[in-house]
């Protein structure tokens, strides 16, 4: 069965630091892969995402980027935190074959 | 752009009664819909799907029902339990689409 990771899954982080977080698939090949954010209390606002390796869309503008790596590995950086960069950080993968999206733990971010 | 919106963003239901959830989308080439469940601090979960050649699918203690003609979305829960207290999304995706819109949310909660 497939399963899905992301770490760390809290993170303290002070303003104008970096980040680095990373997402994980197992028990798929060739997945679409996800990054979004979540506001406390709001809903799901996609990022970026993948449908192979090298290949990223970014969907909203900001000082964050995505690569991948490897065919199952998703990592979210920053060169430079923002506040408003705080927020639940998910990340998700679907098969070439599926519609569904299924969600990995999440990721806390709080930017101080 | 298109979106999915929701009815209600709250909604209190006696525990053993049966809830339902309701979701507007506006984007008529969507062909696929999803219910997700959301946990306090945990990514979103799978729960029901429905493609646009059908009206109504069930699962367990869960239906979803789609009514093409005035594009509305609807998640019913039977027999209502605790553990059935989360925010839950509705999302719509093209099937030739590689991403997922999701709704705003809606929060259930459940009275004693």
């Amino acid at each position: 069965s497939q399963t899905i990771h992301q770490w760390p899954a809290t993170l303290v982080q002070p303003v104008g630091s970096p980040l680095s977080l990373e997402c994980t698939v197992e028990g798929t090949s060739n997945p679409n892969l996800y990054w979004y954010r979540q506001a406390a209390g709001r809903g799901l606002q996609l990022l970026f995402y993948s449908v192979g390796i090298g290949q990223i869309s970014s969907e909203v503008p900001q000082n964050l980027s995505a690569s991948r790596p490897q065919d199952r590995q998703f990592i979210l950086s920053s060169k430079k935190l923002l506040l408003s960069d705080s927020g639940f950080y998910l990340c998700a993968w679907s098969g070439l074959s599926t519609d569904t999206q299924y969600f990995g733990p999440g990721t806390r971010l709080t930017v101080l | 752009g298109e979106s999915v919106g929701l009815h209600l963003p709250t909604l209190s239901v006696q525990e053993g009664d049966n809830s339902i959830i309701n979701c507007a989308y506006s984007n008529s080439a969507s062909d696929y819909f999803i219910w997700y469940k959301q946990e306090s601090g945990k990514g979103p979960q799978f729960i029901i799907d429905i493609r646009s050649n059908m009206d109504k699918r069930q699962g367990q203690r869960v239906t979803v029902l789609l009514n093409k003609t005035v594009k509305h979305l609807s998640l019913q829960i039977a027999a209502t339990q605790p553990g059935d207290s989360a925010v839950y999304f509705c999302a719509e995706k093209k099937s030739s689409a590689s991403k997922i819109i999701f709704g705003s949310g809606t929060r259930l909660s459940i009275r004693p």
